[in-house]
């Protein structure tokens, strides 16, 4: 089994439309994040969370949301979906000065 | 702010070319520096990280290096299976995140 599983891993919606992608862990690690990746743009955080009570913006949260339901659980929510919202999600878990292990991404088009 | 620059974006090798990719950056201080592999349709595997210029670590035909403004990942006698996207990131010192380069796609032919 994956150590970090993300659901679904492919999405297609309308604009407008409210989607929540899932992230879970079995690494036990304490912290997780949220990033989209675009062509030629690398990876870019969304949201980061340190432990349960603890939800930090990252560099592109707007339209976007995130929930931390247990240490093993971060889900990501766009209230209302936009067409620029299409990309590639990926959740990634660590331990403070270690590296950040990914899941498999979450592949979003929304038309 | 932190910016990380790869090349080439592509890369295309004859099985057993040895060649070279380049990942430069700035940051306030550096805390680290990784390599990521990407296989299409998953996401990022770690590889290395890098501390300080002059550090070098090595995993199979993969070798990577650090200076003070880049890191280099060298492919030794490369396999097809080394095909994938290689990406480079980078943490500050006051920082928690990772800066992350838009990556090096590498295609080995047999």
């Amino acid at each position: 089994d994956a150590d970090v599983t993300q659901t679904p891993r492919n999405r297609i919606t309308k604009t407008g439309k409210r989607i929540m992608l899932e992230c879970s862990q079995t690494k036990g690690h304490d912290r997780m994040y949220w990033y989209r990746q675009d062509p030629g743009l690398g990876l870019r955080l969304i949201y980061y969370s340190f432990d349960v009570k603890d939800i930090n913006k990252g560099e592109i949260s707007d339209g976007y949301s995130v929930s931390r339901q247990a240490q093993a659980k971060f889900s990501l929510s766009l209230e209302s979906a936009i067409p620029n919202q299409t990309a590639l999600y990926f959740c990634a878990t660590s331990n403070p000065n270690q590296p950040q292990h990914f899941g498999d991404g979450t592949r979003l088009s929304i038309l | 702010e932190d910016q990380v620059t790869q090349s080439p974006e592509a890369l295309r090798l004859q099985e057993g070319e040895s060649s070279s990719l380049n990942c430069s950056y700035t940051v306030s201080g550096l805390r680290g520096l990784f390599w990521y592999r990407q296989d299409p349709g998953k996401g990022p595997e770690f590889l290395f990280t890098l501390y300080s210029a002059g550090e070098e670590k090595e995993k199979e035909r993969l070798k990577a290096t650090l200076t003070k403004k880049e890191s280099f990942l060298h492919i030794t006698a490369p396999k097809p299976e080394d095909s994938a996207t290689y990406l480079c990131a980078v943490q500050a010192s006051n920082d928690y995140k990772l800066s992350f380069g838009a990556g090096t796609t590498v295609t080995v032919r047999a």
